[in-house]
This record gives structure tokens, sequence and C-alpha cells, in this order.
């Protein structure tokens, strides 16, 4: 069974400018996370999808990320535009059911603003 | 006050050790309980599994919840310098979100 897939694995920026990291989950699974994991911190929930739709994106800094579904399948998340606050792996993640099920993670994107 | 609160280290120790990861939480509503593993440059792998309080045993691994003491640990006994990595503890609710703990970073060495 494949794994969760994410790309690219590294992106250097500079601070203003736009990135966007795309996901493919598990076959199958219903439902995506996207976190952000500041080096040294635990990972930290950004948004959650079921199928195409938005279950969580309270922690989500709206005004500069976004993040789609389309088609209930793969994922983008986009900055724009970057701070130097945003430097961190962007994890993506996914499980076959809503709730306390088991999440399989991607290896990351490593995202550097300077 | 974090959801969650974990020791970071490093913790640094030799093979063989029996080796004890912690972490304490304040939200009692938390009811799934889980340690990943995750080694540098990879993302979280799911190691343990527990629902509400009590044991867990899995091979080298025994996961322990005390839900009255808001109180989660992870034993490693034999260790071997392949468990060298970061382990963090996340827990939910059910239908919440998934609250990670900061991770600690473990050395077991040769």
């Amino acid at each position: 069974e494949a794994g969760v897939a994410q790309s690219p694995r590294y992106k250097i920026i500079e601070k203003r400018q736009s990135v966007a990291f795309w996901c493919n989950p598990i076959s199958g699974h219903a439902t995506l996370y996207w976190y952000q994991q500041i080096l040294g911190q635990g990972p930290k929930l950004l948004i959650q999808f079921q199928n195409n739709g938005v279950v969580d994106d309270s922690q989500l800094p709206k005004d500069r990320f976004s993040a789609e579904r389309l088609k209930g399948v793969d994922s983008t998340l986009k900055i724009q535009p970057a701070k130097l606050e945003d430097s961190a792996v962007y994890l993506c993640a996914s499980s076959l059911e809503f709730g306390a099920d088991t999440q399989y993670f991607g290896p990351g994107t490593r995202l550097t603003v300077l | 006050q974090k959801e969650v609160e974990q020791d970071p280290g490093p913790l640094s120790v030799p093979e063989g050790a029996i080796v004890s990861l912690n972490c304490t939480y304040s939200n009692s509503a938390f009811q799934y309980f889980m340690w990943y593993r995750q080694y540098s440059r990879k993302g979280p792998e799911l190691l343990m599994y527990t629902y509400s309080s009590g044991n867990k045993e899995d091979g080298r691994f025994t996961a322990q919840v005390d839900k009255s003491s808001k109180y989660i640990s992870l034993f490693i006994r034999d260790s071997q310098p392949s468990d060298s990595a970061t382990y963090l503890c996340a827990m939910s609710g059910g239908a919440q979100k998934l609250v990670f703990g900061q991770g600690t970073r473990l050395t077991i060495n040769p």
C-alpha cells in the first residue's frame, strides 16, 4: 500500500513570496489533514478535510494560508505572502474515517523563508 | 498552560536500558492516547494507540494511561540504537482534533 505522498520535499523562498505544497493521501482515505511542525515542537493542525469539505480550519491563518481538496482526493496548501515565522515542516496526513481513526503521515515539506 | 506537556529532553541512554517517556494533559475530554515516533526528516509514524485508561503492550513497548492523574507514559524495554528518534505523545476526544506534545528527542548509545 502506497503511503501519503508530498511534494516538494524542500522549498526555500524569500519573505512575501508565495508557495504551494501538494499532498496525495492513501487511496480510499476520506479524511485529510495539514499540520505545521515548527522546529522543536509537535505538529499543529492547520486544516482538516472530510472528503472535499472542511471540518476544522480554526488554526489556519486565513489571511495568508489557503487550502483546497478538489474532488476529495489530493490537496494543496498555499501560503501567500510568506513570513519568516512560516518556516516549518508542513505535514500532510490521512485517515480512513473521521474521528479518532489512525492518521498516516507523509514525509513533509520543509519550508525555509528567508 | 498548554493542553499537552511533554519534556523535550534530549534524553540519552545506553543500549539495553529501560526508557520512560511521559506526557501530562489538562483536557479531561481526551479519551484516545497515542505515541508517535518520528525519525529525522521523516513524518511521524504511529507506535501505540490506547483508548481510555490502562496498559497496552506491544513487543518492547508498553503504553500506560492514568486518566485520574491526566498522565500517560511510554516504556521501551531493551532499548536499541534504532529506537533513537523523537517520540511524540498525542491525544484527542474522538471527534476533536489530535493535539500533540512537544516531542522528546531520544538517543540510544551503543
